[in-house]
């Protein structure tokens, strides 16, 4: 089955500090790969996805990541944290081809300090 | 287009009533999904629905859960009997085939 593993469950950075969040993951073909942020109370939104082509994606908010096969990563980064980034981000995967029912990782809460 | 909607946004309820929340999805979407998010955890898929069809449940979603998609346009969830473990954010997505699906504000459910 396909799953996704976030290993960190909770990071700190200094604001204006680069940010690198990880995510692994098991799928038996090519996967499609998304990187959601929550902020405290509220819904998902999607910070940017991965279907095919070029492995380097760039998403809203000035985050990136890089889809790596050969080591089933897809880490989300971004070279400079804003204070308003603190939030908690999940990595998913969907869990059948064919539609857009999603497994997502346990999350990384993203606390930012002054 | 203002995006999927939910309603309530919080609901807090006595341990044995019945709940019901709703969800309309952005309008030209024809898939819709439920998800149950409990506190330091992920989303977990409750169900889906393909236009009004109910497609797919997990085993997450006992006999006192519920969801219909009336018409293939909004949704509901009602919980019936509600317990203290039902306690949760419960969200809902929509989608176009394109296998990005949009997520609304959620509801928070407490149980009491």
């Amino acid at each position: 089955a396909q799953s996704v593993t976030q290993p960190d469950i909770h990071i700190t950075v200094s604001e204006g500090a680069s940010l690198e969040l990880r995510c692994n993951y098991s799928y038996g073909a090519t996967p499609y790969l998304f990187w959601y942020v929550q902020s405290p109370g509220q819904g998902l939104q999607l910070l940017l996805k991965y279907f095919s082509g070029d492995t380097l994606v760039q998403g809203i908010k000035g985050f990136e990541a890089e889809f790596k096969r050969s080591q089933s990563s897809f880490n989300l980064r971004k070279p400079s944290v804003h204070w308003s980034d603190a939030a908690e981000y999940f990595c998913a995967v969907p869990t059948n081809f064919g539609n857009e029912k999603l497994t997502f990782g346990t999350g990384t809460r993203l606390t930012i300090i002054p | 287009d203002t995006g999927v909607s939910q309603d309530p946004r919080h609901k807090i309820t006595k341990r044995g009533q019945n709940v019901t929340f709703r969800c309309d999805p952005i309008s030209e979407h024809n898939r819709l999904y439920w998800y149950r998010q409990t506190l330091g955890q992920g989303p977990e898929f409750l169900t889906y629905f393909q236009n009004e069809a109910q497609l797919e449940k997990s085993r997450l979603l006992s006999d006192r859960f519920s969801a219909e998609r009336p018409k293939g346009s909004f949704s509901t969830l009602e919980i019936q009997r509600t317990e203290q473990g039902d306690s949760a954010m419960y969200l809902c997505a929509s989608s176009l085939m394109t296998a990005e699906a949009f997520f609304g504000q959620g509801t928070r459910l407490t149980v009491v």
